[in-house]
């Protein structure tokens, strides 16, 4: 069974850093390219940042510079490294299996909340 | 950059009706690129369709996608109570990498 084991949010300061993690089993972790989306409050989807396959890393433009994605195969481990986080980056984190062109399992989302 | 606008915003039907969602691109996207999600209250997104019209594993048949060019849409032919839920579109690109429409809610008349 393919699971996706977020962990990570919580609190921070404007300004501040976090560091998510999405733990992956039941799949061949290095195989499979892996997105991160966030929700925020009440509202609707927006894509973070993805692995495509290569390992080539991409960043939405409301996040680039500040977001670092990453993995570890050997922990079947995807991170989101998030520094600089303001008020905006306030939502709910999900990670996500890419299957082609859609994300075919999803992480149970992890909050994040940045206040001053 | 594409933009994808779902309408309406939100529907409001009975169970046993119809529902037909909307999914307009802001310019052609190939079917592949296009797929569909569902989102409970407090739940993650699951997938329900992917490249325009197929069902993810363990969908029931009453949910259908169609559609290409600029048009899709998601068709529910008899609600059940758990539909009565969000519903996104979605679009794999080159930049942005992914697309979300703004989502439909599907609400109990």
């Amino acid at each position: 069974e393919v699971q996706l084991l977020q962990s990570g949010g919580g609190l921070v300061q404007i300004g501040g850093s976090l560091r998510l993690s999405c733990v992956v089993s039941g799949f061949t972790f290095r195989n499979f390219s892996m997105s991160w989306v966030r929700q925020l409050p009440g509202k609707g989807l927006e894509w973070v940042s993805s692995f495509s396959s290569g390992d080539t890393t991409y960043y939405a433009d409301s996040v680039k510079g500040r977001f670092t994605l990453s993995r570890d195969i050997s922990q079947n481990t995807l991170f989101l490294q998030m520094n600089s986080l303001t008020a905006e980056d306030t939502a709910i984190y999900y990670c996500a299996r890419s299957m082609g062109p859609c994300l075919d399992h999803w992480g149970q989302g992890t909050p994040v909340t940045v206040s001053s | 950059e594409v933009v994808l606008t779902q309408s309406p915003g939100t529907v409001s039907l009975s169970p046993g009706e119809r529902a037909t969602l909307s999914c307009r691109a802001s310019q052609s996207i190939t079917s592949t690129s296009l797929a569909w999600y569902q989102q409970k209250p407090g739940q993650a997104p699951s997938l329900l369709i992917y490249g325009a019209s197929s069902r993810a594993t363990g969908i029931p048949d009453r949910f259908s996608g169609s559609g290409s060019g600029t048009d899709f849409t998601l068709t529910i032919s008899r609600l059940e109570p758990e539909d009565f839920v969000v519903y996104y579109c979605q679009h794999y690109g080159s930049s942005p990498f992914l697309t979300f429409g703004g989502g439909t809610k599907v609400e109990i008349k």
